[in-house]
């Protein structure tokens, strides 16, 4: 499979402990993105890589969130001190080079704080 | 800034009936571009069809195609002769002005009864 993955698929954490995911992008893709999904809503934008470059970061990403991207390659989420408003189901994409082009999403990663 | 809004939260279709999804956007840009993604209860999203702002014909991709009314700031999406496996959220999506990553509307979810 070529897709992108996200790992894991379900995390179950206890208030203040850290957490991370990883997501690993379609090969030949130079973007990646990390979107965040609260139930009945669509993805809100979290950080975007080119490369290994972080160019973008919405207000969403709190201090407590911190994302890299090594080499270009695969990427990874951490969040610290984790809060129950971070329950949501965290979707990684990525997309090639160019104007409109689509963004091919993994199967996220379902968070719940308990 | 942009903002997309799906008035639909959720939709009932007959199978192998047409169904409409609704879009409506604002944006200020000249140029932009209009997507449509698909979202099972497995929670991966399925990039579906794009439309650009100055595409003389609306996109079709197979069973989907895109109504596209710029004056109207609409882009709804239309699935022709609904199986069963369309049920789930549909999201209407484009970028935020001059970057990367998309904006999505809250989603409109369909079932698709036999």
């Amino acid at each position: 499979d070529t897709g992108v993955s996200q790992d894991p698929r379900h995390k179950i954490t206890k208030r203040g402990q850290n957490v991370t995911f990883r997501c690993d992008p379609i090969s030949e893709h130079n973007r990646l993105y990390w979107y965040r999904q609260t139930l009945g809503q669509g993805p809100e934008f979290l950080t975007y890589f080119q490369n290994e470059a972080q160019l973008e970061k919405s207000r969403l990403l709190s201090d407590r969130f911190s994302a890299e991207r090594p080499k270009g390659s695969f990427s990874t989420l951490e969040i610290q001190r984790t809060e129950q408003g971070d329950s949501a189901m965290y979707l990684c994409a990525s997309s090639t080079t160019g104007i409109n082009t689509e963004a091919f999403f993994g199967q996220g990663t379902r968070l719940t704080v308990v | 800034a942009q903002k997309i809004t799906q008035t639909q939260p959720g939709m009932f279709v007959q199978e192998k009936e047409a169904v409409t999804l609704d879009c409506t956007y604002d944006t200020s840009d000249q140029s932009y571009g209009l997507f449509w993604y698909k979202q099972p209860s497995s929670g991966e999203m399925i990039f579906l069809i794009y439309q650009g702002s100055y595409d003389e014909q609306n996109a079709t991709e197979g069973r989907y195609s895109l109504n596209f009314q710029k004056a109207r700031k609409s882009a709804n999406l239309v699935i022709s002769a609904s199986q069963l496996g369309d049920s789930a959220m549909y999201f209407c999506a484009m970028p935020y002005t001059g970057r990367r990553a998309l904006t999505f509307g809250s989603g409109t979810r369909l079932q698709v009864q036999p």
